[in-house]
């Protein structure tokens, strides 16, 4: 596609309910990046894929989060038992690979937790 | 103390100023970001520089290594270019992920 696509768009879960966030990066972007942003702050790093691999899931911050690339395209950020501190807008960015180049990013899932 | 600062956090002009948004960082970098954020909307780049100067448009960024500071201008600010205006870097630690830091963001306000 032309630019990175995310859904849902708005997503309202209940504590303790489990959430899957899509990803569809542009075509050919090998780089793959999931951030989180809360309210009035700057976006966190979460993880990073290269093709299907992912190289760094440091950012992380519980166990209840996994992320997946399976065929190197699409990813899905997976939120178990979701918790109110989860509430947040959840961005992914795609980009070729190295340090040379810019990032293209999706608009964005704001999730809330109830 | 953060790795990105970004001044001043929240910035008020009359259409036609000429704007000027400051970051700071503490890491080694590669490159240095620009990215505008509309409320509600997706994130944009606007710049990636790792020295000198760069123009497009109205919007002018430049950065000194050196000093491990970079600053972002807007000539004849227009209310469209209210957003929320970013500042990330990519650091040199961090191996082969090439992950952003971001700072926390200048909200823009201009007013006709």
């Amino acid at each position: 596609g032309a630019g990175v696509s995310q859904s849902p768009r708005y997503k309202v879960a209940k504590r303790g309910q489990d959430v899957a966030l899509r990803c569809d990066p542009i075509s050919g972007h090998v780089s793959l990046f999931w951030y989180q942003q809360a309210l009035g702050q700057g976006p966190e790093f979460l993880t990073y894929f290269q093709n299907e691999a992912q190289l760094d899931k440091s950012g992380l911050p519980s166990d209840r989060f996994f992320a997946e690339r399976p065929e190197g395209s699409v990813s899905t950020l997976k939120i178990q038992r979701t918790q109110q501190e989860d509430s947040a807008v959840y961005l992914c960015a795609s980009s070729l690979p190295g340090r040379g180049w810019g990032y293209t990013f999706g608009s964005g899932t704001r999730l809330t937790v109830v | 103390k953060n790795e990105v600062e970004q001044s001043p956090q929240n910035l008020t002009a009359q259409e036609g100023e000429f704007i000027t948004i400051n970051c700071s960082y503490s890491v080694g970098i590669s490159a240095l970001h620009w990215l505008q954020q509309h409320p509600g909307g997706g994130i944009v780049s606007l710049f990636m520089l790792s020295s000198g100067k760069k123009k497009h448009g109205r919007l002018i960024a430049t950065i000194n290594i050196q000093e491990k500071h970079s600053s972002l201008h807007i000539t004849a600010s227009h209310p469209r270019d209210s957003a929320v205006y970013i500042c990330a870097v990519s650091p040199n630690y961090g191996g082969a992920t090439n992950k952003l830091i971001f700072g926390t963001g200048t909200l823009l306000a201009v007013q006709p």
